[in-house]
């Protein structure tokens, strides 16, 4: 089993439509959360970090960690044809030991949102 | 302030071959990561630099090694290239090792 899960989709959706993206891990050690949002061809880009459990907004973006059911969510308000892309979440364990600098990514979410 | 930067962005070798790739760092960043993207395994740590020193390894053959100099910018190489090394390699640049922003990549192509 992958210490972190993430529903590969496709998701498709149409513009303006509430998103939501999931993933679940099983290391407890986990306390960085992150999403990462790429373009065909690009690099991922970073959309939203948190450390341990609760929520952060970012404008059409919203990052949820419970930490308790090992559970992350990226909410997308209002979506557009340019969020059409693959979102990846990424942890990370408080640096030490083995933990450095070393992401555990889910496989990515293909969202395409269509006019 | 610049972003990560990666060179060279796409790459054609031959089996058996070696291949050297750059990564510059964010301004200010002392850490560097690496990771390779393949579509069935998604993306996989291979390590971790910190003023110069690696301080994390991934899971790979020893093949693929690294380096970070002074100036933080890392070299990756990797050695008697096989097919399935074929993937996007990306390089990441963080203040502390987790909070990490990436660069655009190299396409390694293996023939």
């Amino acid at each position: 089993q992958k210490e972190v899960e993430q529903d590969p989709g496709p998701l498709s959706v149409p513009e303006g439509a509430i998103v939501s993206l999931n993933c679940t891990y099983s290391n407890s050690a986990f306390q960085y959360f992150m999403w990462y949002r790429q373009y065909s061809r690009k690099g991922p880009e970073l959309l939203m970090y948190t450390y341990s459990s609760g929520n952060k907004e970012d404008g059409r973006f919203t990052a949820q960690v419970d930490k308790s059911s090992k559970y992350i969510s990226l909410f997308i308000r209002d979506s557009q044809p340019s969020d059409s892309a693959t979102y990846l979440c990424a942890m990370s364990a408080n640096a030490g030991g083995t933990s450095y600098g070393k992401l555990t990514f889910g496989q990515g979410t293909i969202l395409t949102v269509h006019p | 302030k610049a972003g990560v930067t990666q060179t060279p962005r796409y790459l054609i070798k031959t089996r058996g071959q070696q291949v050297t790739l750059s990564c510059s760092p964010i301004s200010g960043h002392r850490s560097v990561s690496w990771y390779q993207q393949t579509p069935g395994q998604g993306l996989q740590f291979l390590f971790e630099y910190f003023s110069e020193t690696q301080r994390n390894k991934g899971n790979f053959p020893g093949r693929f090694s690294g380096r970070q100099f002074s100036n933080s910018r890392s070299e990756m190489n990797v050695s008697t290239l096989e097919l399935g090394d074929s993937a996007l390699y990306l390089c990441a640049s963080s203040l502390e090792g987790h909070r990490a922003f990436f660069g655009q990549g190299t396409r390694l192509t293996v023939v």
